[in-house]
């Protein structure tokens, strides 16, 4: 089956970095994706991996091991407006085109 | 270039009723998916449609079902709607599904059960 692991709270201040760290378990790993999402709103869509590594966009990176089934989001120069859950999700080639989601971490940003 | 709309935001039903949502992805996109969030559960996937037939489908009683049109928009039903059923129900769009890191969700429909 399938598994997908993130803490629930975190806490960070202005300007500090954050990692958001994300565990999985699948049958068939086909890309993983980190979605932001702030309450009463829809999900938005930060990053993708399906390869080992960094990908950087701006203040926001995510990183892949698919060894590991690890993957974690960073976001630096945090801001008040980054405060929101953010979901970490897999697609696996044993469940189709859906998406797997962890139940997200929420993130408080205080100043 | 217009996002995926969803209709009706918001609604409140009593247990025992029947519900219907709708969802237009964005143009061109041929995949639509469906999820359910809830507080305790988190996002749970329901079901994909593609030309217009279910690809995939998710853990989720009968009485949960849907449809694609040829213009690719979709509708989803809920019949004899329960309390727990009370969640945020999500549409996604993208232009194939299986591959690739174009998925576009749209704000939900926000369904209350009473």
């Amino acid at each position: 089956g399938q598994n997908i692991d993130q803490p629930t709270e975190m806490t960070a201040t202005e300007g500090a970095i954050v990692q958001i760290n994300c565990t999985y378990q699948t049958s068939g790993f086909n890309g993983l994706f980190w979605y932001q999402q702030h309450a009463g709103e829809a999900p938005t869509f930060l990053s993708y991996n399906v390869l080992d590594g960094l990908e950087e966009k701006g203040r926001f990176s995510s990183f892949l091991s698919r060894s590991k089934g690890y993957s974690y989001l960073l976001l630096k120069e945090l801001q008040m407006k980054d405060s929101a859950s953010y979901l970490c999700a897999v697609r696996d080639n044993q469940a189709g085109t859906a998406l797997i989601f962890g139940k997200g971490t929420t993130l408080s940003v205080s100043s | 270039k217009a996002g995926v709309t969803q209709t009706p935001r918001y609604l409140i039903k009593t247990r025992g009723q029947q519900v219907t949502l709708s969802c237009s992805p964005i143009s061109g996109h041929r995949s639509v998916s469906w999820y359910q969030q809830t507080p305790g559960q988190g996002l749970q996937f329901l079901f994909e449609y593609f030309s217009e037939t279910q690809r995939n489908k998710g853990n989720f009683p009968g009485r949960f079902s849907g449809r694609q049109f040829s213009n690719s928009r979709s509708e989803m039903n809920v019949s004899t709607l329960e309390l727990g059923d009370s969640a945020l129900y999500l549409c996604a769009s993208s232009p194939e599904g299986g591959s690739g890191n174009t998925i576009y969700f749209g704000e939900g429909s926000w369904l209350t059960v009473v």
